[in-house]
């Protein structure tokens, strides 16, 4: 079965750290690009950060620049999220999504059920 | 950054319906352009890819059309299982933006 499974969310504090994973399944992980898209509560969907299939190539959405790292690990089939210098408006539902095509054609065609974050003191 | 601007923000509609939901680019992004829907709790999944690909899956009762700036996402006649809200993305460049949704509504 094709799945994406995200873990690592829960409630930091304003300035802490928080490292997010998704291990996917059932695909050939190392050959597909991804990416981590968030949504505040009660809000939209925001596009946060993207890998290429060899981790080669990595972009970052301006709000999060500097303050965020996406890696992965190919030969655990895990997509990573290191969060940094967290802020309250960084408060979300993280979604690891699957580019159906690569970074050429960045949309999503698989995307995991989620994983909360939460900053407050 | 490319903005994307969807009309309505809701809309109330009866089974049987046709919908037609806007989106709009604030420059032109050609044909990249997706479409998603998304139920409370749940993640987002994908309907039409290339602003007119229809998903694998994916009812045919859903279609997509438009280039350049302006796009619409088009269900023919509304079922049960369609009330959502309903997304656009542009992929003209790597810096990904969504439209704010659209939330198809029981009239």
């Amino acid at each position: 079965e094709v799945q994406l499974l995200e873990s690592g969310g829960g409630l930091v504090q304003p300035g802490g750290s928080l490292r997010l994973s998704c291990a996917a399944s059932g695909f050939t992980f190392a050959g597909s690009a991804m990416s981590w898209v968030r949504q505040a509560p009660g809000k939209g969907l925001e596009w946060v950060s993207g890998i290429s299939g060899s981790g080669g190539g990595t972009y970052y959405a301006d709000s999060v620049k500097g303050r965020f790292t996406i890696s992965r690990d190919n030969s655990k089939n895990t997509l990573y999220l290191q969060m940094n210098s967290l802020r309250a408006e960084d408060t979300a539902v993280y979604y690891c999504a699957k580019l159906k095509r690569g970074v050429n054609e960045p949309y999503f065609d698989m995307w995991g059920q989620g994983t909360k974050v939460t900053v407050s003191s | 950054d490319i903005q994307m601007t969807q009309s309505p923000s809701t809309l109330s509609a009866s089974v049987g319906d046709r919908v037609t939901i806007t989106c709009r680019a604030s420059q032109s992004i050609s044909s990249w352009l997706a479409w998603y829907q998304q139920k409370p709790g749940k993640a987002p999944k994908l309907l039409i890819y290339k602003a007119s690909s229809l998903e694998s899956g994916v009812p045919s009762r859903f279609s997509g059309s438009g280039s350049g700036t302006e796009f619409t996402l088009t269900i023919s006649s509304l079922q049960p299982d369609d009330f959502a809200t309903y997304y656009c993305q542009q992929y003209n460049s790597y810096f990904l933006t969504f439209g704010q949704g659209t939330k198809v509504e029981i009239k």
